[in-house]
């Protein structure tokens, strides 16, 4: 059985402070891994991925995750946040044979000024 | 190119009244998928849905819920005789292959309160 892990469930920082999400995964078959970030009273918005090659992904936004094989790690970074990243952030991994995405629990980053 | 429409954004229903849940899938993509979203948890997926096909229910209650998504005309999840703890956030997700290692596109979601 595959499945998601996100160690804490809320990071509060301070504006212009860098942040680190983690995300845990578990699975036998080589998967494909999403982080999703959800606004308040919206819904998710995919952030980035990692399918293949590098294992360094980034977002449009400054955020990027790193794939760790060895670790069965994804955690999210960003250098420098800023009060508009405020949101929940989920963690999530499919794989080639499955039909579905499965989700972790969820991060909430608060941004505080 | 509109995205994923589910609507109504809010319902409120009465214990024992019947909810039902539209989601329209983008233009071009066959695959709907339905996630339920409970107050301070993650998403936990509940059924996979291709043109008048389900696909993987293995996560729907086994009474009272049930999806369909026909040939003509959005996706309905359909909860009867609700009770308290239906109350959460149901989200439509859509994509254009059966594959889902491209993602998903989600809609904003209809939030559900049972009173």
């Amino acid at each position: 059985a595959q499945s998601v892990t996100q160690l804490d469930s809320q990071v509060p920082v301070f504006e212009e402070a860098p942040v680190e999400l983690r995300c845990n995964y578990s699975s036998s078959v080589s998967v494909y891994l999403f982080w999703y970030v959800q606004y308040p009273n919206q819904g998710l918005q995919l952030l980035l991925k990692y399918l293949s090659g590098s294992t360094l992904v980034e977002s449009i936004n400054g955020f990027e995750a790193e794939f760790n094989k060895s670790q069965t790690s994804f955690h999210l970074r960003k250098p420098s946040v800023h009060i508009s990243d405020t949101a929940e952030y989920f963690c999530a991994l499919t794989s080639s044979s499955a039909s579905k995405i499965i989700f972790g629990s969820g991060t909430r980053l608060s941004i505080r000024p | 190119n509109a995205g994923v429409m589910q609507n109504p954004r809010h319902l409120v229903r009465r214990r024992g009244q019947e909810a039902r849940l539209r989601c329209s899938p983008m233009k071009g993509h066959s695959h709907v998928y339905w996630y339920r979203q409970l107050p301070e948890e993650g998403l936990k997926f509940m059924v996979y849905l291709q043109k008048e096909n389900i696909i993987d229910e293995s996560g729907m209650p086994k009474e009272r819920f049930s999806a369909e998504f026909p040939k003509e005309g959005p996706s309905i999840l359909r909860i009867q005789q609700v009770v308290r703890g239906d109350s959460a956030a149901y989200f439509c997700a859509s994509s254009p292959r059966e594959s889902a290692n491209y993602g998903y596109t989600f809609g904003s979601g209809t939030r559900l309160t049972v009173v």
